[in-house]
């Protein structure tokens, strides 16, 4: 059973237009971390939300975490082909030992 | 140079075989991690640790062993290889509690099993 569910899956799109990647919980987690895996790497933390309905920018890349705690969302504005590359969100707690991560959306862009 | 480094980058092998994948960070993290990744199940828990000598299973422990005699070092064993198991590892570290420190990844060991 999957904790954290992504949509989605996959998402190819052209240079300049704007996408939303999600990440869906029933469970309630303390904090949701995303991460961006390029091939042959391992994933590289983007950023770390904390607070119900925390909003974090950083650059074109948006994240939203739920105001209950059990989603989050990724928003990238007007993408370029440097944002290609595999989507990880992960939820985790003080009185959990590990993350619970998603499955992953593959994001491709083309020029 | 600080960081977490896995070894072999690339390793094939036969099935019944024994194999170990190496894990070494510099940053003394308390907590380390083995994940595998697999098309379509995308990263998957299988041993972690939260201290030397302090081990615990994940989602996908059968057929794996682990041992953390040094804080620095998290082997993880293959001890009789299955085809099942060709997958690519990751190695990852933490500083602090493993549920909410972000999670520090090495480049991976692309493993066939033949």
């Amino acid at each position: 059973t999957q904790l954290l569910e992504q949509s989605p899956q996959f998402l190819s799109i052209q240079e300049g237009e704007n996408l939303t990647v999600y990440c869906n919980s029933s469970s309630v987690f303390s904090s949701l971390q995303w991460y961006r895996q390029e091939p042959g790497e391992g994933p590289v933390l983007l950023v770390t939300v904390v607070t119900g309905g925390e909003v974090k920018k950083l650059k074109r890349l948006t994240f939203q975490f739920g105001d209950a705690r059990k989603d989050s969302s990724l928003h990238i504005t007007a993408a370029q082909t440097g944002d290609t590359g595999l989507y990880l969100c992960a939820g985790g707690g003080s009185t959990l030992g590990r993350l619970y991560f998603g499955r992953g959306t593959q994001l491709t862009v083309w020029p | 140079d600080a960081g977490i480094t896995q070894s072999p980058r690339y390793k094939i092998t036969e099935t019944g075989r024994q194999v170990t994948l190496m894990c070494h960070q510099t940053w003394s993290h308390s907590y380390m991690f083995w994940y595998r990744q697999d098309l379509g199940h995308g990263l998957r828990l299988i041993y972690y640790s939260a201290a030397a000598d302090i081990t615990d299973k994940g989602e996908v422990p059968d057929g794996y062993v682990v041992s953390r005699s040094k804080t620095e070092n998290f082997p993880l064993t293959l001890e009789s290889a299955t085809r099942s198991q060709t997958s690519v590892y990751f190695c990852a570290s933490s500083f602090g509690t493993g549920g909410t420190q972000p999670q520090h990844f090495g480049d991976g060991t692309r493993l066939s099993i033949l």
